[in-house]
């Protein structure tokens, strides 16, 4: 089975400091896709990024980037200037076999922003 | 973007009795849906691949006389959990791929928390 390892289960910061929160996947696949998802309390999971596995530039949205990095197979995810609102759970999920395909959920970060 | 619901959101049974979750994409069509199982502070699972017009594919260990999948149209498929236990109380989401594509490829309904009493 192809494994994704999200190593830090819970994390805490204070607001407005930096976070990274760390994937790491396995796969013999070339081709295929990264997400990024975030899970509020309410449950419903909230799109974040998704990155195809032949585009290896970083990429910056807001307060948000992710840091890809094939050759060891991560895809890490950072807030930068946190806000209460970030809390959440965050997972990473690659998805092989084409965009479409079933995505394969990590174990997931919780993300506490003190105030 | 698209949107995909789920119904009931909440559904609290006694142990026996059988739930039916319909999942809807409602602005696009979708030959494939995903069911996936959420327990808590757990990960997303995938227990199946719902295909319209044929028989669902079922992950390992999930047993499909218990979870009974159709998917009878390009917009609608059915999650029913038959004879329910307290084991099978969870938060039950579903994700479609539009046939369009776009940026997210799969859009997630908002869940459905099933509660066996």
């Amino acid at each position: 089975a192809q494994k994704v390892t999200q190593a830090q289960t819970e994390i805490s910061v204070v607001e407005k400091e930096d976070v990274t929160l760390d994937c790491v996947y396995e796969t013999r696949d070339t081709t295929y896709y990264l997400f990024w998802y975030k899970q509020p309390p309410s449950g419903e999971l909230v799109f974040l990024i998704r990155r195809n596995s032949f585009d290896e530039q970083n990429e910056i949205s807001g307060r948000y980037s992710w840091n890809f990095q094939k050759s060891t197979s991560s895809f890490n995810f950072t807030i930068t200037a946190s806000q209460v609102v970030d809390s959440a759970v965050y997972f990473c999920a690659p998805c092989y076999g084409g965009a479409t395909n079933k995505l394969i959920f990590g174990t997931g970060t919780l993300l506490a922003v003190q105030p | 973007g698209a949107v995909v619901s789920q119904h009931p959101s909440r559904v609290i049974c006694k142990s026996g009795t059988s739930v039916k979750i319909e999942c809807r994409s409602l602005d696009f069509q979708a030959t494939t849906m995903f069911w996936y199982r959420q327990f808590p502070k757990k990960s997303l699972m995938l227990m199946a691949t719902s295909n319209e017009g044929s028989k669902a594919t079922y992950e390992q260990g999930v047993e499909k006389d218990k979870f009974l999948i159709n998917h009878a149209s390009l917009t609608l498929s059915t999650l029913t959990v038959t004879s329910a236990h307290p084991e099978d109380s969870s938060f039950y989401i579903c994700s479609a791929p539009p046939l369009a594509g776009g940026k997210e490829t799969q859009y997630f309904g908002p869940g459905t928390r099933l509660l066996v009493l």
